[in-house]
Formats: C-alpha cells, sequence, structure tokens
C-alpha cells in the first residue's frame, strides 16, 4: 500500500491568516493532485503537478510538486471562509490508479 | 456537464443484509472507482475498474466485490454487511488518458 500522509489534519485559523498543508510520501508518483471536498458532496479536483519542483498558482492558493515528486505542498494566502472545507492530495501511479492522502480538514473563521 | 450518480445519498442496514452501491457515470470513462471514506483515514481504494467486466483489488477489497456488466455503470456489493462496513462510499469514474478524477455525491452506509 503506497501511503500519503497530510499534515496537518486539522486546521482551525481566522479569515486573513496564511497557511501551508504538506502531503509527503516514501514513493514516487507520475503526477499529483490536490482535491477539495465540501460537506455533503465528492472531492473536486484543483490542480494536478507533473514536474519535479513545479509550482501552480490558482488565485491565492500555491501549490508544489517536490524535487523528488514523493511531496507536494499548498499554500494558501489569505483564507477565507469561503476556503474551508476538507483537501485531499492523490498520486497517481501510473498504473490508472489514484491513492489519496489522509486529508486535512480546514476551518477558515470570519 | 460530467455527472457521476450514486444510487443513494443515504442507507440503512441491517448486519448480515446483502447491500448493493450503483454508480453510473455520462462521460464514457474506461475506468470506475469505489473508495471508502473514514475521519482521518482519507480515501482508501477498495476497488478499480479499468474496463468492461474488468476489475482490478484496491487497498481494503475483503468483505467486498464489484460488478461491471456496461461501461457506464460499477456496482459495490457487500456480501454480508457487518457494523465496520459503516462508512461514506465514493465512486469516481476517469479517462485513461487524464488523470482527472471525477466523483459522485458519496453514499453514507449504516450498519445497524
Amino acid at each position: 500500500t503506497q501511503l500519503l500522509e497530510q499534515s496537518p489534519q486539522f486546521l482551525s485559523i481566522q479569515e486573513g491568516e496564511n497557511l501551508t498543508v504538506y502531503c509527503n510520501s516514501s514513493s514516487v508518483f507520475s503526477s499529483l493532485q490536490w482535491y477539495r471536498q465540501e460537506p455533503g458532496e465528492g472531492p473536486v479536483l484543483l490542480v494536478t503537478v507533473v514536474t519535479g519542483g513545479e509550482v501552480k498558482k490558482l488565485k491565492r492558493l500555491t501549490f508544489q510538486f517536490g524535487d523528488a515528486r514523493k511531496d507536494s505542498s499548498l499554500h494558501i494566502t489569505a483564507a477565507q471562509p469561503g476556503d474551508t472545507g476538507l483537501y485531499l492530495c492523490a498520486g497517481n501511479t501510473g498504473f490508472q490508479k489514484l491513492v489519496f492522502g489522509t486529508g486535512t480538514r480546514l476551518l477558515v473563521s470570519p | 456537464d460530467v455527472k457521476v450518480t450514486q444510487s443513494s445519498r443515504y442507507l440503512v442496514k441491517r448486519t448480515g443484509e446483502k447491500v448493493f452501491l450503483e454508480c453510473v457515470q455520462d462521460m464514457d470513462h474506461e475506468n470506475m472507482f469505489w473508495y471508502r471514506q473514514d475521519p482521518g483515514l482519507g480515501l482508501r481504494l477498495i476497488y478499480f475498474s479499468y474496463d468492461v467486466k474488468m476489475k482490478e483489488k484496491g487497498d481494503i477489497p475483503e468483505g467486498y466485490s464489484v460488478s461491471r456488466e456496461k461501461k457506464e455503470r460499477f456496482s459495490l456489493i457487500l456480501e454480508s454487511a457487518s457494523t465496520n462496513q459503516t462508512s461514506m462510499y465514493l465512486c469516481a469514474s476517469k479517462d485513461k488518458l487524464n488523470t482527472e478524477a471525477f466523483f459522485g455525491q458519496g453514499t453514507r452506509l449504516t450498519v445497524v
């Protein structure tokens, strides 16, 4: 079983604060994705990173893929209540399987 | 618009019952997946299918089976439900050439 560990497991912050979520593995992935899941819904894709060292930005969200393609981070600048949700990283094994991380639950209070 | 539909949002079943969870996608995707989601454990893969009548075990297949008789439909079967199978079940599909997975809204199953 390929494990993707996320940290922290839970984060509660005030609106306007910055935060970083980490996704780590001992395995190498051909690509890595970040999803966000809201209550009562399935996860929805935010971004896919493919190249080691790659950085992608989506408005206030910055995603980075580690040089060795084993880890990734998600940084949110000036968090807003609308950012509240469960953030999941997922690694593509190259055999059509997606392996998901343990999840980070983010709560942003006004 | 892309759509993955799971047959039930909520289900309550008794221990020992045979349970069917149905998933239908309208995107002509080759790959379909069943995950179970538990707090602190993320999504764990139960089974996936890469073509009609083809299936592969995921990380936690014990107590489950699957059926894929048509490309658009992937069923998860609990042969004899047990209380430790109480969980949120998520179905997903994806095209074999792309990495993005599309999820259904989930089925919250309670086994009593």
